[in-house]
């Protein structure tokens, strides 16, 4: 049974920081990879998709990177904002399970 | 064009009565899929539908939850006899077609408190 796991469950840091979430998955045998924004009230967004056999994915400040043989990904948000303030998901997609979400990363970036 | 909608966007109920929560999906989107959030967890799957395929239903918890889905429109998801531990977030997402590399596109949710 696919396992996802994101560190930190929190992160607070000052405008202007480069930062990285984590995401780690226990079944390697995957199609895709997502990371989603989720804001309250607002449902998800997705970010990025990477699919299993790309190494990365870049959108403006954002960067997320995939490791599907050690089971990892990593979301970069260069030069953070306070408008990045979200609860950062990530997901796995295996075969025709649905999606497995982690239970994502609260981040919260002070001006 | 419009995103994906949920209602009501908040419902308070008293355990024991049956609930109703409406998704409407984006226009063109075959696949259309419910998630539960409970607070402080990751999104459960729920059930997911694809045309006129038989709905994989794996992920409902209890014979308490039901869903329809009226052709390639709007989908009901419905909980009987309401418990506490049914308190969560309920999302909706629908996507073009169920491929890979088919992104997910969520509604707003609907927020469900069982008294």
């Amino acid at each position: 049974k696919q396992e996802v796991t994101q560190i930190p469950a929190a992160l607070s840091v000052p405008e202007g920081e480069n930062l990285v979430l984590n995401c780690s998955f226990t079944d390697s045998a995957i199609y895709n990879l997502q990371w989603f924004r989720q804001d309250p009230g607002k449902g998800l967004t997705s970010l990025l998709l990477i699919q299993s056999s790309q190494r990365e994915q870049t959108s403006g400040r954002l960067n997320a990177s995939l490791d599907k043989s050690s089971g990892r990904s990593t979301l970069y948000i260069a030069a953070s904002q306070p408008g990045d303030s979200a609860t950062y998901l990530c997901a796995v997609h295996s075969g025709n399970t649905p999606l497995v979400f982690g239970k994502g990363t609260r981040l919260s970036v002070i001006a | 064009g419009a995103g994906v909608s949920q209602s009501p966007s908040n419902k308070v109920t008293e355990k024991g009565k049956d609930v109703e929560l409406r998704c409407d999906p984006i226009s063109g989107h075959t696949a259309l899929y419910w998630y539960r959030q409970r607070l402080g967890q990751g999104l459960e799957f729920l059930i997911y539908f694809q045309g006129n395929s038989a709905p994989d239903k794996s992920g409902l918890p209890s014979d308490r939850f039901s869903a329809e889905r009226t052709g390639e429109s709007v989908s009901t998801l419905t909980i009987q006899r309401t418990q506490q531990e049914d308190s969560a977030v309920y999302l909706c997402a629908s996507s073009f077609r169920r491929t890979v590399d088919e992104t997910q596109y969520f509604g707003p949710g609907t927020r469900l408190l069982v008294l």
